[in-house]
C-alpha cells in the first residue's frame, strides 16, 4: 500500500533553534517528493522538490534531503522564526501527473519566543 | 495576481441540502483538483481535471460531482450533504512538473 509517514506528529521549539522533520514513504513507483508548508487557515505552499537523483536541496533556511534507497526524506529548518509555525506536509508523486500524489499527515511545528 | 480563489470560505449545511463550491485560477493552468482535508489524515483527492473538458475520479469521489466550466473554473457539487462530508475542501491547480497551487479552502460543516 502506498503510504507516507511523517514524524514527529507535533513539535515545539524555541525561536532561533534548529529542527528536523522526518518523512518515510513506501510509495512505488517514485517520481519526486515535495515538502509543503501549510499555515493555519491557509492552503499548502510548496517549499522544495526532490527527484530521485537529488540528495540535498536548500531553499533559504529550509534544507531537504532524500535517501531513495531507504525511502526517507527530511526537512531541516535552521534558525527558526515565529513565522515557521505551521504544518509541514511531505508529498510523494508516483508519476508525472499531480493526480498521483500521496500526502503525509503532516508535522505541526510551533515556534515559541 | 490572485492565484486560486475559492468561495465560500465557510458554509454550514443541514443533512440533505445541496451546495456548490466554486474555484477559479488565474495562472492559465491546465490541471485543476479538488481535495478534502480531515483531522489526522492527509489530503485526499476527490476529483481532478487534467485539461478543459475532462474530469476524472480521485480517491474519494462518492457523494460529489464536478464541472470544469472553462479553463479557469472548476466547481465541486454536493447533491445531498451528509455529516461525513464535514471537512475542509481545497481546490488546486498546476501545470505538468510544477507544484500544486492551492486556494485557502472552504470550511464545510454538515449538521
Amino acid at each position: 500500500k502506498n503510504q507516507v509517514e511523517q514524524s514527529p506528529q507535533s513539535l515545539i521549539i524555541l525561536e532561533g533553534k534548529n529542527c528536523t522533520l522526518q518523512c518515510n514513504y513506501t510509495v512505488s513507483p517514485f517520481s519526486n517528493l515535495r515538502w509543503y508548508k501549510q499555515d493555519t487557515g491557509r492552503g499548502p505552499v510548496s517549499l522544495t522538490i526532490m527527484t530521485f537523483s537529488e540528495n540535498t536541496k536548500s531553499n533559504g533556511r529550509y534544507t531537504a534531503t532524500l535517501d531513495a534507497d531507504t525511502k526517507q526524506s527530511s526537512l531541516h529548518i535552521t534558525a527558526s522564526q515565529l513565522s515557521d509555525s505551521a504544518s509541514y506536509i511531505c508529498v510523494v508523486n508516483r508519476g508525472a501527473g499531480s493526480y498521483q500524489l500521496t500526502f503525509g499527515k503532516g508535522t505541526k511545528l510551533s515556534v515559541i519566543p | 495576481n490572485a492565484g486560486v480563489t475559492q468561495t465560500p470560505k465557510f458554509q454550514v449545511l443541514k443533512t440533505g441540502q445541496s451546495m456548490t463550491l466554486q474555484c477559479a485560477q488565474d495562472m492559465n493552468h491546465n490541471s485543476m483538483y479538488w481535495y478534502r482535508q480531515d483531522p489526522g489524515m492527509g489530503l485526499r483527492l476527490i476529483y481532478y481535471s487534467a485539461s478543459e473538458g475532462t474530469t476524472d475520479k480521485g480517491e474519494v469521489p462518492n457523494g460529489y460531482n464536478v464541472s470544469r466550466l472553462n479553463k479557469r473554473e472548476f466547481s465541486l457539487r454536493l447533491e445531498s450533504a451528509a455529516p461525513s462530508q464535514t471537512s475542509v475542501y481545497f481546490c488546486a491547480s498546476s501545470e505538468e512538473g510544477s507544484p500544486l497551487h492551492f486556494g485557502n479552502g472552504t470550511r464545510l460543516t454538515v449538521t
